[in-house]
């Protein structure tokens, strides 16, 4: 299995942009998750789906972030408008089942300028 | 509020000793406790975990122990080798098995030569 696989692995953007992140989780996998990492707050959960319907978006820092999982091998992060403090590094992870170890992707690093 | 607490933002150990990191929680619903070890430009990968019904879990160099009382974990490797130069991110997961997985802000391993 080729793991989690996202896309792009770099984007830089300018403020105001619309910045769509991509990910294929591991087949088999019901339980997705986006994750935002940065020096301030860490591993940040932002919002998880199982089997493709979102659980929990309380993570989600504002209006400007959408995500959606039209089905089981594809999930979308979507940021408009971009924001300079957007730039993070944002991972997606699978799992087989929510609560169960977390398989990541190598993640998106993105820059808004 | 920071529910998984890990205060060394990094810590430096000489090859061969052994590097101890450690974590709090608050959330007493916790009962599935994670590590997790990030390289440069890659997702975190799983490490090692336990479960509260335990105190101890060992694979290889790598050891966790759980103290519920005080709400503490830690992550023992002996020895240390310079390939454990990481991120090593702290995790848990609540009762149900059908909770999300909560990470703290990681502890940057650099081990010296």
């Amino acid at each position: 299995d080729a793991g989690v696989i996202q896309s792009p692995r770099h984007e830089v953007t300018e403020m105001g942009q619309e910045v769509t992140l991509r990910c294929k989780p591991i087949s088999g996998h019901n339980s997705l998750f986006w994750y935002r990492q940065t020096m301030m707050r860490g591993l940040e959960l932002l919002i998880y789906f199982n089997n493709n319907v979102p659980i929990d978006d309380s993570g989600m820092p504002e209006d400007r972030f959408s995500a959606k999982m039209p089905n089981a091998s594809f999930s979308t992060l979507k940021i408009q408008p971009s924001e300079p403090r957007d730039s993070a590094v944002y991972f997606c992870a699978s799992s087989p089942q929510i609560g169960e170890k977390l398989f990541f992707g190598s993640g998106t690093q993105l820059s808004v300028l | 509020d920071q529910q998984v607490k890990q205060n060394s933002p990094s810590l430096s150990v000489q090859e061969g000793r052994i590097s101890i990191l450690n974590c709090d929680y608050t959330n007493s619903m916790f009962d599935y406790f994670l590590w997790y070890k990030k390289y440069p430009a890659e997702g975190p990968t799983f490490l090692i975990s336990i479960s509260s019904i335990k105190d101890k879990n060992e694979d290889g160099r790598f050891t966790v122990f759980l103290n519920k009382s005080a709400k503490h974990l830690s992550l023992h490797i002996v020895p240390s080798q310079p390939g454990d130069s990481a991120v090593y991110f702290c995790a848990a997961s609540g009762v149900n098995r059908d909770d999300k997985i909560i990470f703290g802000k990681g502890t940057r391993l650099h081990i010296l030569p």
